[in-house]
């Protein structure tokens, strides 16, 4: 599975659009771009995924650059609840391999 | 309503005394997973199964086992934990339907403290 970088933290003020970004210049055509986030010790919870359109769904938007090697996860509103490590992960036929994430600190 | 759960929640026990934490998903997904997570290494996964009566070991196996002789159902067994076996474990499951289309349920989580 291709590799993802993502910056260790970020901060965001409520209300606020969130845009989380990731690389993943390793990317082969048939892996998926996928974002997870974890609130505190919960378990993670999916967020979206995509191929090489971009994706919204009632959480976030996802926007993946034309040559696949990069992505942008968008909170449109961000609330202090979206307080949180976010992971963007790339796979195919594997399983998901989580990294190290971003944590993002919504900010009143 | 669809869940994945772990039981127990929290757990402190002693070095050697065998355990077992139980996972158990409603969704009739094919794949389910073990994760642990420690502070400053992330989640990494322990064992997976694509289904009943298939497991593959993850990155950091040594030490567990697994078994899945259902599809709702799959344990996670520490035969002889040891205190660097303290951790928060995650179980997970989600459906394989589709190349790269599924959406993973985690579960609530186990602490486990060993002593």
């Amino acid at each position: 599975d291709a590799k993802t970088t993502q910056p260790p933290s970020m901060d965001c003020a409520e209300g606020r659009a969130a845009n989380l970004p990731c690389n993943h210049s390793t990317i082969s055509g048939n892996e998926y771009v996928y974002w997870y986030r974890q609130i505190h010790s919960q378990g993670p919870q999916y967020i979206i995924h995509g191929l090489k359109n971009n994706e919204t769904n009632e959480m976030a938007s996802l926007i993946i650059t034309e040559d696949r090697k990069s992505s942008t996860l968008i909170l449109p509103h961000a609330t202090l609840r979206d307080t949180a490590v976010y992971y963007c992960i790339v796979r195919g036929n594997t399983p998901l391999v989580f990294g190290k994430g971003t944590r993002l600190s919504v900010i009143a | 309503e669809a869940q994945v759960t772990q039981n127990p929640r929290y757990l402190i026990t002693v070095t050697g005394k065998k355990l077992t934490v139980t996972c158990s998903q409603n969704m009739n997904h094919e794949y389910m997973s073990w994760y642990r997570q420690d502070p400053g290494l992330g989640l990494r996964q322990i064992y997976y199964s694509m289904n009943v009566e298939v497991t593959d070991k993850g990155d950091v196996p040594e030490g567990y086992k697994v078994s899945r002789k259902e599809k709702r159902n799959f344990p996670l067994i520490l035969e002889s934990p040891s205190p660097n076996q303290t951790s928060l474990y995650f179980c997970a499951s989600s459906s394989l339907a589709g190349e790269g289309v599924d959406e993973q349920y985690f579960g609530p989580g186990t602490r486990l403290t060993v002593t």
